[in-house]
């Protein structure tokens, strides 16, 4: 079965910093690979996604973000964050049949001033 | 403009009441879905459909059911077999493998 790991439950970072979210998947193929943002209360708004091809994916607001296959990762980053970045962030796996996504438990930023 | 609707926003029920949570796409998307999201655990997927007529209970469906009469409509029904319906509900649709979501409802029980 596939899954996916955000080993990082929350990151401090400090408005200006960069920003790297980690996220590992476990899936037998070629996976499709995607990364959302929530703010609270709301609903989920997809950053950027992997498919085939160029292995860094630039996605909306600045984020970018690098498959790695010999490594099973999707890690995000952004050079500079802002303090409107504060959010929980998700990363998810999608699979030939259904077009289900498996999510990873998601990270939650905190930006200091 | 094309999207997601859920409503309500905010959902309260009662012990042993069955409610329903409201999903409408315009985007002509084929495929629905409706996950649950609690703190630290992420989403997880309840039910999901492909095309009319036809879902397929997902990874935690106990103590929910679904229709899916048309095209543009996935309404959940959370049943009082639910024994812990509070959390965020999230509906999305799909095309191909990008999932645009709506804007969640929140359950409560009181």
């Amino acid at each position: 079965a596939q899954s996916v790991t955000q080993p990082d439950i929350h990151i401090t970072v400090s408005e200006g910093a960069s920003l790297e979210l980690r996220c590992n998947y476990s899936y037998g193929a070629t996976p499709y690979l995607f990364w959302y943002v929530q703010s609270p209360g709301q609903g989920l708004q997809l950053l950027l996604k992997y498919f085939s091809g160029d292995t860094l994916v630039q996605g909306i607001k600045g984020f970018e973000a690098e498959f790695k296959r010999s490594q099973s990762s999707f890690n995000l980053r952004k050079p500079s964050v802002h303090w409107s970045d504060a959010a929980e962030y998700f990363c998810a796996v999608g699979k030939a049949a259904g077009n289900k996504l498996t999510f990873g438990g998601g990270t939650r930023v905190l930006v200091k001033p | 403009d094309g999207g997601i609707t859920q409503s309500p926003k905010y959902l309260f029920r009662k012990e042993g009441q069955n409610v329903t949570l409201s999903c409408e796409q315009n985007l002509n998307h084929d495929a629905m879905y409706w996950y649950r999201q609690d703190p630290g655990q992420g989403l997880r997927l309840i039910y999901y459909s492909q095309i009319v007529n036809d879902f397929q209970k997902g990874d935690i469906a106990e103590g929910y059911s679904v229709s899916r009469e048309k095209k543009e409509s996935f309404p959940l029904t959370v049943t009082s077999a639910q024994k812990n319906p509070t959390a965020f509900y999230l509906c999305a649709s799909s095309i191909t493998y990008e999932a645009f979501f709506g804007q969640g409802t929140r359950l409560t029980v009181v």
